[in-house]
């Protein structure tokens, strides 16, 4: 089955610690990007990738990392997690970037606490 | 990218048709309009998108005028499982390279 899988759905740790939330896609899409989603800001863009070794920030990348060594793989990295980076995360990608002939496929989300 | 505008919520009856508005009336000739929904908390899914023409797929018709300056979902036969918050994008061919998500509208079905 086509899919776009997080791991974990759920996550709480405390501030200062490292963490990585993985994110692997099987339909060999090119495009990869990594979601954030705060009650009253909608959903923003942390982090994309238009394919291996190449990526670039979203509109909030502050306190994020990310790396993509393989086409299917597109881990979320915090280095020193804060509270305000409590959120529900979705990683999601595209066969392409145009979008138009390739819809975004979300994955079903990591719910990260960070106390 | 052109905003667009939802209303915040609507209702429907189970079975009936679901007609979502939403309106972009500063959209240009290049860009598609996308519709997106959320399930509770679940990931976005992708509904159906068009650029000028009405589309149909097996969840949805997308209903465009012909200014183009608004459009319509309609879900045909709504199920209580259709009940989530529905996203209309409107974005550029080779804009910026993510989708920008607004509010949208949450909608309920009621049985």
């Amino acid at each position: 089955e086509a899919q776009v899988t997080q791991n974990p759905r759920y996550l709480i740790t405390v501030t200062g610690k490292k963490l990585t939330v993985t994110c692997s896609q099987n339909m060999n899409h090119e495009y990869m990007s990594w979601y954030r989603q705060d009650p009253g800001l909608g959903l923003r863009q942390i982090y994309y990738s238009m394919n291996v070794e190449v990526t670039d920030k979203g509109d909030v990348p502050e306190g994020y990392k990310v790396s993509r060594k393989e086409k299917r793989n597109f881990p979320l990295i915090l280095e020193s997690p804060s509270p305000n980076q409590t959120s529900l995360y979705f990683c999601a990608s595209s066969l392409s970037t145009g979008f138009y002939n390739s819809p975004l496929h979300f994955g079903n989300g990591t719910r990260l606490t960070v106390t | 990218d052109a905003k667009t505008t939802q209303p915040p919520s609507m209702d429907c009856a189970e079975g009936r048709a679901a007609n979502l508005p939403c309106n972009h009336s500063t959209i240009s000739g290049n860009e598609y309009v996308y519709w997106y929904r959320q399930i509770h908390s679940q990931g976005p899914q992708y509904i159906i998108h068009g650029l000028k023409n009405n589309e149909t797929n097996e969840m949805a018709s997308l209903i465009i005028t012909e200014d183009r300056k608004s459009s319509t979902l309609i879900l045909p036969h709504a199920t209580l499982r259709d009940t989530a918050v529905y996203y209309c994008i409107v974005r550029v061919i080779q804009g910026a390279q993510k989708l920008v998500f607004g509010q949208g509208t949450r909608l309920t079905i009621n049985p």
